[in-house]
């Protein structure tokens, strides 16, 4: 069984430039997480998404970054017109469908690391 | 809402000398905690988690990590470092509902 794949491992943008990080869960889960990693900090929650809805946006910066998980293909984080503070590490994590109301364990991919000159 | 302290952004231990990596968490609801272990250019990987029942926790690699409610700490230890144990150490903290919150990573480098 894969495990959660990301793409691409790296990123280079311009400033202004746009970047998309794209995010396909492990086989047979359907939630989607994306948190960020800044220098030297920890890992931030940033959405939650099922297919075609966000569940959960609040950790998103209110402009110029976005989120999606279509019904077919991987989830997908958009960031416009970047900045050099979005450098940073984004990881996907998914879970399977919630068992009672309790939330599964989150099992991460290996990030893609953004660069913005 | 919840909070992670790692204590110590980096520890080097020898190769056979006990690993002790501290993590101290803040939550308002009776936490679920884990240890996440992150390889260079890999994924986080979980090591062991705590939901509820016994507090000594047992994970991969030969890892455990006990929960103190009363020191609202769950330290991760090892006793026999390897050097394949070399990586970065995430605590992470998550309440009732789905979102994690980590502390800022322990490094750990094992000298031959």
């Amino acid at each position: 069984n894969a495990g959660v794949m990301q793409n691409p491992r790296h990123l280079v943008r311009r400033r202004g430039q746009e970047a998309r990080l794209r995010c396909s869960p492990m086989k047979g889960h359907s939630h989607v997480y994306w948190y960020r990693q800044l220098p030297e900090e920890g890992l931030k929650f940033m959405v939650y998404l099922q297919k075609e809805n966000i569940i959960d946006e609040s950790g998103m910066p209110k402009e110029r970054f976005s989120a999606e998980f279509p019904k077919e293909g991987p989830s997908i984080l958009r960031i416009q017109q970047v900045v050099r503070g979005d450098s940073a590490a984004y990881f996907c994590a998914s879970s399977p469908i919630r068992l009672a109301g309790v939330t599964d364990t989150q099992y991460f991919g290996p990030g893609t690391r953004l660069t913005v000159l | 809402a919840q909070s992670v302290t790692q204590l110590g952004s980096h520890v080097s231990v020898s190769e056979g000398a006990l690993v002790l990596l501290r993590c101290n968490y803040s939550s308002s609801v009776p936490p679920y905690l884990f240890w996440y272990v992150q390889y260079p250019n890999q994924g986080l990987q979980l090591l062991l988690k705590y939901t509820t029942g016994a507090t000594l926790v047992k994970g991969i690699n030969g890892f455990e990590a006990e929960f103190k409610k009363s020191e609202t700490s769950f330290h991760l230890t090892k006793p026999s470092a390897h050097m394949s144990d070399a990586a970065e150490y995430f605590c992470a903290v998550r309440g009732n509902d789905y979102k994690l919150s980590f502390g800022a990573g322990t490094t750990v480098t094992v000298r031959a």
